[in-house]
């Protein structure tokens, strides 16, 4: 059974980058298209982008501004998510997640990591 | 961005109740919407995608209907494991957005 094991917490400061990582345990990326997620403490859920490994087509929310960087490791079954000038907003839990369906990420995401959280520190 | 409007934000209800939950989108997004189901320090966890279609292992107590722009959630019976907080979430297109979340508490 595939799990999604995400590398763990961060601290960061202010104008700095950090880099997120997903692994598929016990299993590919296969035909699956992935997605990040965050959560800010005590919100809601935004989507950050996706990307679909086998083409390695990626796309993120327009907010991002081309912060966002999403990568795909097939070999290594693994999908990464950077993060460049970092501000405090951007203090969250961090989450990717399995798309269903077949047109890229545009489905419903039934397989999350267990979330990493970003802290941004002045 | 289409926009996702969850109702209400806070749900108080006692074991054995019959909660509903709705979400309005902004725009028409057809079937294409999930509802997710979040406890304290956990990865949201899907319990309905494309409108009404449970997913394996979620209790039939959920269901969810509706179409176009306006969807909800039932619970029938609630059960102590259901207090936690539910966020709806469109696919529509390529940017998916998700409700601001109602928390479903013991009253």
């Amino acid at each position: 059974q595939v799990h999604l094991v995400q590398t763990g917490a961060e601290v960061k400061t202010v104008g700095s980058s950090v880099k997120v990582s997903c692994k598929a345990s016990g299993g590919s990326l296969s035909t699956f298209s992935f997605v990040w997620v965050r959560q800010a403490p005590g919100q809601g859920l935004e989507w950050v982008g996706g990307i679909i490994p086998k083409s390695l087509v990626s796309n993120n929310a327009q907010r991002f501004m081309g912060r966002v960087r999403i990568t795909a490791d097939e070999p290594a079954s693994s999908v990464h998510m950077e993060l460049t000038r970092l501000t405090s907003q951007d203090t969250a839990v961090y989450f990717c997640a399995r798309a269903t369906g077949n047109v890229g990420w545009r489905g419903a995401f039934d397989l999350w990591g267990q979330g990493t959280l970003v802290t941004v520190s002045s | 961005d289409i926009q996702m409007t969850q109702s209400p934000s806070t749900l108080s209800a006692s074991v054995g109740d019959r909660v509903t939950i709705t979400c309005r989108a902004s725009q028409t997004i057809g079937n294409w919407l999930a509802w997710y189901q979040q406890k304290p320090g956990s990865a949201p966890n899907l319990l309905i995608s494309e409108t009404s279609t449970l997913q394996s292992g979620v209790p039939s107590r959920f269901s969810g209907s509706g179409s176009g722009t306006e969807f909800t959630l039932t619970i029938n019976s609630l059960q102590p494991d259901d207090f936690a907080t539910y966020f709806c979430q469109q696919y529509n297109d390529y940017g998916p957005t998700f409700g601001g979340g109602t928390r479903v508490e013991i009253k």
